[in-house]
C-alpha cells in the first residue's frame, strides 16, 4: 500500500472534466509540493505538474494541479481519448529520513 | 537527455550496476537532484534514491541497505548500485532529474533489468 494514496481507477467520457485525488500526511504532502506525471503505455512518465499547480512548458493549460493540507488534485478537462493513461502523484517525505514517495497510480480510462 | 546503460539480465543474489549518461555537461552545471526509479511488470513508479548536485545522497528507506547511488561529474554520468537481488527486483530501471526533489522534469527512456537464474 502506497503512501500516497490514489484511486486505482476511473473512467469519463470525451469532454469531461475528472480529477484524480492524491492522499498523503504531514510528513509529506503537508509540508512539501506536489508533482503529478502521466505514463503511457511502454513510455517513461511524464511531468504534467509541479509545485502543487505549476505547468511545465508544453503542457496544456487543460491540467491543473490543487493541493489542500495533507491533499492534492489532478484535473483534466475537455478529456481527449489520448488522455487515456496511468497518473502518478509525488512528493518528498521526511519520514524516516527525506526521500520521494510516489502514488500507486490511476488508470484513466476515457470512453 | 538522459540514457540508461548496464545488463538486460542478473543472476539472483548478484549485484546489479546500472549507469545514466546524461548529455553535455548538465550533471556538473545543473543545480538538480539525479534520480533512479524503477517500475515491476505491471505495477507502479518507485522511487530508489536521488543524488543531488552537492553529491548529498538520499534513498528509499526499505532499499536502503541495498543500493548506492554515486555520481562522476567528470564522466557527465550516475549509477546505482543494487545488491543481493531476487525476482523482485525485475522491473524497468528509469533515471531522471529533478530541479525541486520530486518534480523529475527529465528521464531516460528506461532499462528492462530481469533477474533470473
Amino acid at each position: 500500500q502506497s503512501v500516497l494514496t490514489q484511486p486505482p481507477s476511473m473512467s469519463a467520457t470525451p469532454g469531461q472534466r475528472v480529477t484524480i485525488s492524491c492522499s498523503g500526511s504531514n510528513s509529506n504532502i503537508g509540508r512539501d509540493t506536489v508533482s503529478w506525471y502521466r505514463q503511457l503505455p511502454g513510455s517513461a512518465p511524464k511531468l504534467l505538474i509541479y509545485d502543487n499547480d505549476q505547468r511545465p512548458s508544453g503542457v496544456p493549460d487543460r491540467f491543473s494541479g490543487s493541493k489542500s493540507g495533507t491533499s492534492a488534485s489532478l484535473a483534466i478537462s475537455g478529456l481527449r481519448s489520448e488522455d487515456a493513461a496511468d497518473y502518478y502523484c509525488a512528493s518528498w517525505d521526511v519520514s524516516p529520513s527525506g526521500h520521494v514517495k510516489f502514488g500507486g497510480g490511476t488508470k484513466l480510462s476515457v470512453l | 537527455q538522459l540514457q540508461e546503460s548496464g545488463p538486460g539480465l542478473v543472476k539472483p543474489s548478484e549485484t546489479l550496476s546500472l549507469t545514466c549518461n546524461v548529455s553535455r555537461d548538465y550533471l556538473s552545471t545543473s543545480a538538480y537532484y539525479w534520480a533512479w526509479i524503477r517500475q515491476s511488470p505491471g505495477k507502479g513508479l518507485e522511487w530508489i534514491a536521488s543524488v543531488y548536485y552537492s553529491g548529498k545522497t538520499y534513498y528509499e528507506p526499505s532499499l536502503r541497505s541495498r543500493v548506492t547511488i554515486s555520481a562522476d561529474k567528470s564522466r557527465s554520468q550516475f549509477s546505482l548500485g543494487l545488491t543481493s537481488l531476487t525476482a523482485a527486483d525485475t522491473a524497468v530501471y528509469y533515471c531522471a532529474s529533478s530541479p525541486g526533489g520530486s518534480d523529475f522534469l527529465f528521464w531516460g527512456q528506461g532499462i528492462l533489468v530481469t533477474v533470473s537464474s
